[in-house]
């Protein structure tokens, strides 16, 4: 199975808002709406802040928002602030009945 | 809060087998029917690699490019799961997480702090 595909790094100025795209097949991303979101800081396990394509987990910002159009993902971060930089991935159910990442993206805040 | 905390060596000889045990705490491995065990990987700088994942019952489900050389099982009686990847290579170094799965794949919740495993003679 391919990883998803996501920009390798995104920044922007805090306030501002960025998304990151996730661009997968219709056997993964299009076909079902088990898309989630993780970010990472260094040294750290993933913690998950998107799930089922736009559902945040309890105690995640309302600052963080997912959408699906097809066979693509968009996590968009609004009100950037500093401690949003890190590493964001994204992952899917397939039909395969696995789970496929994304490569990951940095994001920078200027 | 469920806990979950990794443990095996540290270090591999190439050709030889990787294995690790992930403990559960403040929470049981079976009788979870909506939710899955399962191993992730990071190379060191590079992204995350799903590798597979188990349910209380005994199905598994592999990532099709390790399935060859991976199984996952489950120990319900010491509340574990555990890893093992054959004819590991130094392309296998990597942080291991081990992690629980909702149904679905929908979300990982909960990870463990993950360990490094060095494939190196």
């Amino acid at each position: 199975q391919s990883a998803l595909t996501q920009p390798a790094s995104v920044s922007g100025s805090p306030g501002q808002s960025i998304t990151i795209s996730c661009t997968g097949t219709s056997s993964d991303v299009g076909g079902y709406n088990y898309v989630s979101w993780y970010q990472q800081y260094p040294g750290k396990a993933p913690k998950v802040i998107i799930y089922d394509v736009s559902i945040r987990p309890s105690g995640v910002s309302d600052r963080f928002s997912g959408s699906k159009s097809g066979n693509t993902a968009s996590l968009t971060i609004s009100g950037l602030q500093a401690e949003d930089e890190a590493d964001y991935y994204c992952s899917s159910y397939t039909s395969l009945s696995t789970l496929v990442f994304g490569g990951g993206t940095k994001l920078t805040v200027l | 809060q469920l806990h979950l905390q990794e443990s095996g060596p540290g270090l591999v000889k190439p050709s030889e087998t990787l294995s690790l045990t992930c403990t559960v705490s403040s929470g049981s491995v079976s009788n979870s029917r909506g939710f899955y065990w399962g191993w992730i990987r990071q190379p060191p700088g590079k992204g995350l690699e799903w590798i597979g994942t188990v349910h209380y019952t005994g199905s598994n489900y592999y990532n099709p490019s390790l399935k060859s050389r991976v199984t996952i099982s489950i120990d319900t009686s010491n509340n574990q799961f555990s890893l093992k990847v054959t004819s590991v290579t130094a392309a296998d170094t990597a942080v291991y997480y081990c992690a629980r799965l909702q149904l679905w794949f929908r979300q990982t919740d909960y990870w463990g702090q993950g360990t490094l495993v060095t494939v190196s003679s």
